[in-house]
């Protein structure tokens, strides 16, 4: 079985301030992992995916995330947040068991950045 | 290039209505995917297909039910609805193992 915890509920920090978006995750397999994000009122937007490649992988719009197998962590950084960076932002693993894969979701941080 | 489209957008059925939230999706993935999301659960996966006629269900099968006659179209329908099955539901789909998943924008459902 796997699951996904996402540890902060909720996430503040001021424009132009560092990001950590914190998670760690249990899996069964070799894990595919990801990050979507959802602005208010939409739906659901690739961030970053890790596929057993590089452990530092580079998203969209400035952040990363990088796998630490030994932590069992995905942790989602950005150097310096944007207002426009406000959202909820998911950490999803990937079973690769059967046929398909299916995700499985955490519970989502909310990211609030202020003036 | 539209991706996935899902309709309605918001839709208020009264309890023991039927009704089918339509999905399609023009990317030519083999997989597609329902999800029903709640505050503060994240995503929970309803059913799943890996092709046309294919389908299975997911962690929260119960009360829904899908088709995939062709591999563009997932509907998801509700068989008689009910008040716990208030929540936004999104559609994916994807061409495999270890892509992401291209969701749609959600359809809004409460049931009165």
């Amino acid at each position: 079985a796997q699951s996904v915890t996402q540890l902060d509920s909720h996430v503040s920090v001021s424009e132009g301030t560092p990001v950590l978006l914190r998670c760690n995750y249990s899996s069964s397999y070799s894990p595919s992992l990801f990050w979507y994000v959802q602005h208010p009122n939409k739906g659901l937007q690739l961030l970053q995916k890790y596929t057993s490649a590089a452990t530092l992988v580079k998203g969209i719009n400035g952040f990363e995330a990088e796998f630490k197998k030994s932590e069992t962590s995905f942790h989602l950084t950005k150097p310096s947040a944007h207002m426009s960076d406000a959202a909820e932002y998911f950490c999803v693993v990937s079973d690769q068991a059967g046929t398909a894969s299916k995700l499985t979701f955490g519970t989502g941080t909310r990211l609030q950045v202020t003036l | 290039n539209a991706g996935v489209t899902q309709t309605p957008k918001f839709r208020i059925p009264k309890i023991g209505q039927s009704m089918t939230l339509q999905c399609t999706q023009d990317m030519n993935h083999n997989y597609m995917y329902w999800y029903r999301q709640d505050p503060g659960m994240g995503l929970k996966l309803i059913y799943y297909s890996v092709g046309a006629g294919i389908t299975d269900k997911g962690e929260v099968p119960n009360g829904y039910n899908v088709s995939r006659s062709t591999t563009e179209d997932f509907p998801l329908r509700l068989e008689l609805a009910a008040p716990s099955q208030t929540s936004v539901y999104f559609c994916a789909s994807s061409p495999g193992l270890n892509y992401g998943y291209t969701f749609g924008s959600g359809t809004r459902l409460t049931v009165v």
